[in-house]
Protein backbone atom coordinates (compact mmCIF):
# COMPACT_ATOMS: atom_id res chain seq x y z
CA UNK A 1 0.00 0.00 0.00
CA UNK A 2 0.90 3.20 -0.76
CA UNK A 3 0.47 4.81 2.01
CA UNK A 4 -1.21 7.77 2.55
CA UNK A 5 -1.05 10.81 -0.27
CA UNK A 6 -1.49 14.20 0.03
CA UNK A 7 -0.75 16.94 -2.41
CA UNK A 8 1.03 18.89 -3.28
CA UNK A 9 3.42 18.45 -1.11
CA UNK A 10 4.76 22.03 -0.97
CA UNK A 11 2.64 25.23 -1.25
CA UNK A 12 3.30 28.84 -1.73
CA UNK A 13 0.81 31.66 -1.75
CA UNK A 14 0.27 35.52 -1.01
CA UNK A 15 -2.31 36.34 1.49
CA UNK A 16 -5.64 36.37 -0.14
CA UNK A 17 -5.10 33.67 -2.06
CA UNK A 18 -7.83 30.75 -2.03
CA UNK A 19 -5.77 27.29 -1.20
CA UNK A 20 -6.70 23.50 -1.54
CA UNK A 21 -4.90 20.74 -0.05
CA UNK A 22 -6.03 17.22 -1.05
CA UNK A 23 -5.76 13.78 0.87
CA UNK A 24 -5.97 10.05 -0.11
CA UNK A 25 -6.22 7.91 2.74
CA UNK A 26 -5.44 4.25 3.01
CA UNK A 27 -7.50 1.65 0.98
CA UNK A 28 -10.16 0.19 3.70
CA UNK A 29 -9.61 2.90 6.25
CA UNK A 30 -12.70 4.76 7.11
CA UNK A 31 -11.67 7.25 9.42
CA UNK A 32 -9.63 10.45 7.81
CA UNK A 33 -8.07 13.32 9.98
CA UNK A 34 -6.76 16.31 9.22
CA UNK A 35 -3.75 18.41 11.58
CA UNK A 36 -2.29 21.15 11.65
CA UNK A 37 1.24 21.00 13.37
CA UNK A 38 3.18 24.80 14.11
CA UNK A 39 6.39 24.92 16.52
CA UNK A 40 4.24 27.56 18.63
CA UNK A 41 1.18 25.16 18.81
CA UNK A 42 2.52 21.51 18.38
CA UNK A 43 -0.15 18.81 16.43
CA UNK A 44 -3.59 19.92 16.60
CA UNK A 45 -6.49 18.05 15.11
CA UNK A 46 -8.94 20.58 12.77
CA UNK A 47 -11.68 17.86 11.55
CA UNK A 48 -12.21 14.12 11.16
CA UNK A 49 -14.20 12.10 9.62
CA UNK A 50 -15.93 8.46 9.80
CA UNK A 51 -17.20 6.62 6.57
CA UNK A 52 -16.85 10.30 4.58
CA UNK A 53 -19.13 12.36 7.51
CA UNK A 54 -17.66 14.81 9.25
CA UNK A 55 -17.80 14.17 13.20
CA UNK A 56 -15.83 16.75 15.04
CA UNK A 57 -14.78 20.10 13.02
CA UNK A 58 -14.55 22.22 16.25
CA UNK A 59 -10.50 22.32 15.81
CA UNK A 60 -11.55 24.20 12.82
CA UNK A 61 -9.72 27.66 13.12
CA UNK A 62 -12.56 29.78 11.53
CA UNK A 63 -14.76 30.15 8.89
CA UNK A 64 -12.25 30.35 6.27
CA UNK A 65 -11.63 26.54 6.48
CA UNK A 66 -13.48 23.86 5.31
CA UNK A 67 -12.98 20.07 4.33
CA UNK A 68 -14.74 18.04 2.64
CA UNK A 69 -14.95 14.20 2.34
CA UNK A 70 -16.88 13.55 -0.97
CA UNK A 71 -16.28 9.73 -0.83
CA UNK A 72 -13.61 7.03 0.50
CA UNK A 73 -10.98 7.59 -1.32
CA UNK A 74 -10.31 11.56 -1.24
CA UNK A 75 -10.70 14.96 1.28
CA UNK A 76 -9.76 17.91 0.96
CA UNK A 77 -8.95 20.69 3.15
CA UNK A 78 -9.49 24.56 1.63
CA UNK A 79 -8.63 28.15 3.29
CA UNK A 80 -10.29 30.87 1.82
CA UNK A 81 -9.01 33.35 1.97
CA UNK A 82 -5.58 32.36 3.38
CA UNK A 83 -3.53 34.55 5.69
CA UNK A 84 0.24 34.44 6.65
CA UNK A 85 -0.85 32.71 10.57
CA UNK A 86 -2.32 29.83 8.17
CA UNK A 87 1.45 28.80 7.80
CA UNK A 88 1.91 25.31 9.17
CA UNK A 89 2.39 21.73 7.86
CA UNK A 90 -0.66 19.93 7.25
CA UNK A 91 -0.99 16.48 7.84
CA UNK A 92 -3.83 13.91 7.09
CA UNK A 93 -4.19 10.39 8.94
CA UNK A 94 -6.37 7.48 8.28
CA UNK A 95 -7.47 4.64 10.15
CA UNK A 96 -9.95 1.53 10.39
CA UNK A 97 -12.44 3.11 13.16
CA UNK A 98 -13.22 0.69 15.67
CA UNK A 99 -9.46 -1.09 15.51
CA UNK A 100 -6.79 -0.04 17.25
CA UNK A 101 -7.25 3.44 16.21
CA UNK A 102 -3.60 3.67 15.36
CA UNK A 103 -3.89 6.43 13.32
CA UNK A 104 -1.34 6.56 9.59
CA UNK A 105 0.08 10.00 8.54
CA UNK A 106 0.65 11.62 5.52
CA UNK A 107 3.91 13.15 4.95
CA UNK A 108 1.84 16.34 5.30
CA UNK A 109 1.69 19.40 2.76
CA UNK A 110 4.06 22.69 4.22
CA UNK A 111 2.16 25.62 3.69
CA UNK A 112 3.73 29.22 3.57
CA UNK A 113 1.71 32.12 3.25
CA UNK A 114 3.03 35.22 2.52
CA UNK B 1 -11.09 18.90 27.74
CA UNK B 2 -8.24 15.62 27.23
CA UNK B 3 -4.79 17.31 27.79
CA UNK B 4 -1.36 15.86 27.34
CA UNK B 5 2.05 17.09 28.44
CA UNK B 6 5.07 15.43 27.82
CA UNK B 7 8.45 16.60 29.39
CA UNK B 8 11.09 17.37 29.19
CA UNK B 9 10.75 19.62 26.41
CA UNK B 10 14.22 18.66 24.91
CA UNK B 11 16.81 16.49 25.88
CA UNK B 12 20.90 16.62 24.35
CA UNK B 13 22.35 13.67 25.35
CA UNK B 14 25.00 10.91 23.49
CA UNK B 15 24.96 7.96 21.77
CA UNK B 16 24.82 5.24 24.15
CA UNK B 17 23.42 7.36 26.85
CA UNK B 18 19.41 5.80 28.34
CA UNK B 19 17.03 8.37 28.00
CA UNK B 20 13.35 8.33 29.66
CA UNK B 21 10.51 10.54 28.03
CA UNK B 22 7.35 11.52 30.15
CA UNK B 23 3.83 12.02 29.34
CA UNK B 24 1.32 12.65 31.70
CA UNK B 25 -2.54 13.17 30.66
CA UNK B 26 -6.18 13.98 31.87
CA UNK B 27 -8.56 11.98 29.35
CA UNK B 28 -12.03 11.69 30.18
CA UNK B 29 -13.24 7.45 29.39
CA UNK B 30 -9.35 7.10 28.45
CA UNK B 31 -8.98 4.48 26.10
CA UNK B 32 -5.86 4.08 25.01
CA UNK B 33 -2.22 6.12 24.86
CA UNK B 34 0.06 6.34 21.49
CA UNK B 35 3.29 7.12 21.26
CA UNK B 36 5.05 8.17 17.93
CA UNK B 37 8.00 9.57 15.96
CA UNK B 38 8.23 12.07 14.24
CA UNK B 39 11.60 12.53 12.28
CA UNK B 40 11.54 15.26 9.14
CA UNK B 41 8.55 14.28 8.10
CA UNK B 42 5.26 12.54 9.46
CA UNK B 43 4.64 11.44 12.90
CA UNK B 44 5.26 7.22 12.75
CA UNK B 45 3.59 4.93 15.18
CA UNK B 46 5.70 3.45 17.90
CA UNK B 47 3.47 1.88 20.58
CA UNK B 48 0.09 1.74 21.81
CA UNK B 49 -0.48 1.49 25.28
CA UNK B 50 -4.38 0.49 26.92
CA UNK B 51 -3.43 -1.33 30.28
CA UNK B 52 -1.44 -0.33 33.00
CA UNK B 53 1.80 -2.09 33.53
CA UNK B 54 2.30 -4.36 31.06
CA UNK B 55 5.61 -2.82 28.91
CA UNK B 56 5.81 -2.74 25.32
CA UNK B 57 9.07 -3.26 24.16
CA UNK B 58 10.64 -2.62 20.41
CA UNK B 59 14.18 -3.28 19.77
CA UNK B 60 15.70 -0.43 22.16
CA UNK B 61 12.50 0.96 22.92
CA UNK B 62 9.96 0.29 25.39
CA UNK B 63 7.26 1.71 27.31
CA UNK B 64 5.13 1.38 30.15
CA UNK B 65 1.51 3.32 31.09
CA UNK B 66 0.41 3.96 34.56
CA UNK B 67 -3.37 4.70 34.25
CA UNK B 68 -3.60 5.13 38.40
CA UNK B 69 -1.28 7.97 37.92
CA UNK B 70 -2.05 9.10 34.74
CA UNK B 71 1.07 9.00 33.33
CA UNK B 72 3.74 6.86 30.11
CA UNK B 73 7.23 6.89 30.14
CA UNK B 74 9.27 6.19 26.82
CA UNK B 75 12.80 4.44 27.40
CA UNK B 76 15.31 4.30 24.70
CA UNK B 77 17.92 1.93 26.04
CA UNK B 78 21.46 2.76 24.22
CA UNK B 79 20.49 5.43 22.11
CA UNK B 80 21.90 6.56 18.59
CA UNK B 81 22.00 9.42 16.56
CA UNK B 82 19.30 7.70 14.62
CA UNK B 83 17.00 8.13 17.37
CA UNK B 84 17.06 12.27 17.28
CA UNK B 85 13.85 12.84 16.22
CA UNK B 86 10.45 14.64 18.06
CA UNK B 87 8.41 11.76 20.36
CA UNK B 88 4.91 12.80 20.54
CA UNK B 89 2.45 11.21 22.89
CA UNK B 90 -1.63 11.42 22.30
CA UNK B 91 -4.67 9.87 24.30
CA UNK B 92 -7.51 8.61 22.90
CA UNK B 93 -10.83 8.54 24.24
CA UNK B 94 -14.18 6.15 24.22
CA UNK B 95 -15.69 9.12 22.54
CA UNK B 96 -14.18 8.03 19.81
CA UNK B 97 -11.01 7.56 17.76
CA UNK B 98 -9.70 11.73 17.95
CA UNK B 99 -6.30 11.95 19.05
CA UNK B 100 -4.66 14.45 21.84
CA UNK B 101 -1.51 15.59 20.92
CA UNK B 102 1.17 16.20 23.58
CA UNK B 103 3.46 19.05 22.76
CA UNK B 104 6.34 16.59 21.80
CA UNK B 105 9.98 16.13 23.42
CA UNK B 106 12.78 16.71 21.55
CA UNK B 107 15.59 14.55 21.53
CA UNK B 108 18.82 15.20 19.81
CA UNK B 109 21.63 12.49 20.07
CA UNK B 110 25.08 13.29 19.51
CA UNK B 111 28.04 11.17 18.45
Amino acid sequence: DAGVIQSPRHEVTEMGQEVTLRCKPISGHNSLFWYRQTMMRGLELLIYFNNNVPIDDSGMPEDRFSAKMPNASFSTLKIQPSEPRDSAVYFCASTIRGSSYEQYFGPGTRLTVT
Amino acid sequence: EDKVVQSPLSLVVHEGDTVTLNCSYEVTNFRSLLWYKQEKKAPTFLFMLTSSGIEKKSGRLSSILDKKELFSILNITATQTGDSAIYLCAVCNNAGNMLTFGGGTRLMVKP
